[in-house]
């Protein structure tokens, strides 16, 4: 099993550019989540998705959207990328449990000039 | 949403023990604590958990305190790999609320 794999792993962008990041997970998990991590900082959460056919924001969806294509795939788009930004973005998937062990992907460094 | 505190850095001597402590006092009945870490350049793994009983996995312990403020992770015999962020977070399994709240965690140095 590959787990959580996250394409592309770099990315570098002019402001106002748009671009989709993805994400997939072979281990049919119910839950899938985007997180960004700026340097020195925790995870913090964009979007999740409890399940396939839902949707809902997290702490700092501004400026981002997502879509869970299906039970495996879930992309995080942004429209109009901005300097603010540049982080490090995860995505993660968990069954839908109780104790809802998270599982990570290796992320994707971005960089918005 | 309940939160934890956790030491910045800590530095620990190859092949000895870690003590990781990590207090959460407005911890509620139904959180779970969890502990995550993440190495260089890469994203979270998954650790360990418990909610009252001390817990033991092959990669740590975890022991819980009986009124539950706080908890330490364990690793027995500290490698070079080890050297990470350590996470601690609580999560609620009583709600809806699907969302892991992340501090800044410890980074533990490991020293040859």
């Amino acid at each position: 099993n590959a787990g959580v794999t996250q394409t592309p792993k770099f990315q570098v962008l002019k402001t106002g550019q748009s671009m989709t990041l993805q994400c997939a997970q072979d281990m049919n998990h119910n839950s899938m989540y985007w997180y960004r991590q700026d340097p020195g900082m925790g995870l913090r959460l964009i979007y999740y998705s409890a399940s396939e056919g839902t949707t809902d924001k997290g702490e700092v969806p501004n400026g981002y959207n997502v879509s869970r294509l299906n039970k495996r795939e879930f992309s995080l788009r942004l429209e109009s990328a901005a300097p603010s930004q540049t982080s490090v973005y995860f995505c993660a998937s968990s069954e839908m449990h109780s104790t809802d062990t998270q599982y990570f992907g290796p992320g994707t460094r971005l960089t918005v000039l | 949403d309940a939160k934890t505190t956790q030491p910045n850095s800590m530095e620990s001597n190859e092949e000895e023990p870690v003590h990781l402590p990590c207090n959460h006092s407005t911890i509620s009945g139904t959180d779970y604590i969890h502990w995550y870490r993440q190495l260089p350049s890469q994203g979270p793994e998954y650790v360990i958990h418990g909610l009252t009983s001390n817990v033991n996995n092959r990669m740590a312990s975890l022991a819980i305190a009986e009124d539950r403020k706080s908890s330490t992770l364990i690793l027995h015999r500290a490698t070079l790999r080890d050297a990470a962020v350590y996470y601690c977070i609580l999560r609620d399994i009583a709600g809806n609320n699907r969302k892991l709240i992340w501090g800044l965690g410890t980074s533990l140095a490991v020293n040859p």
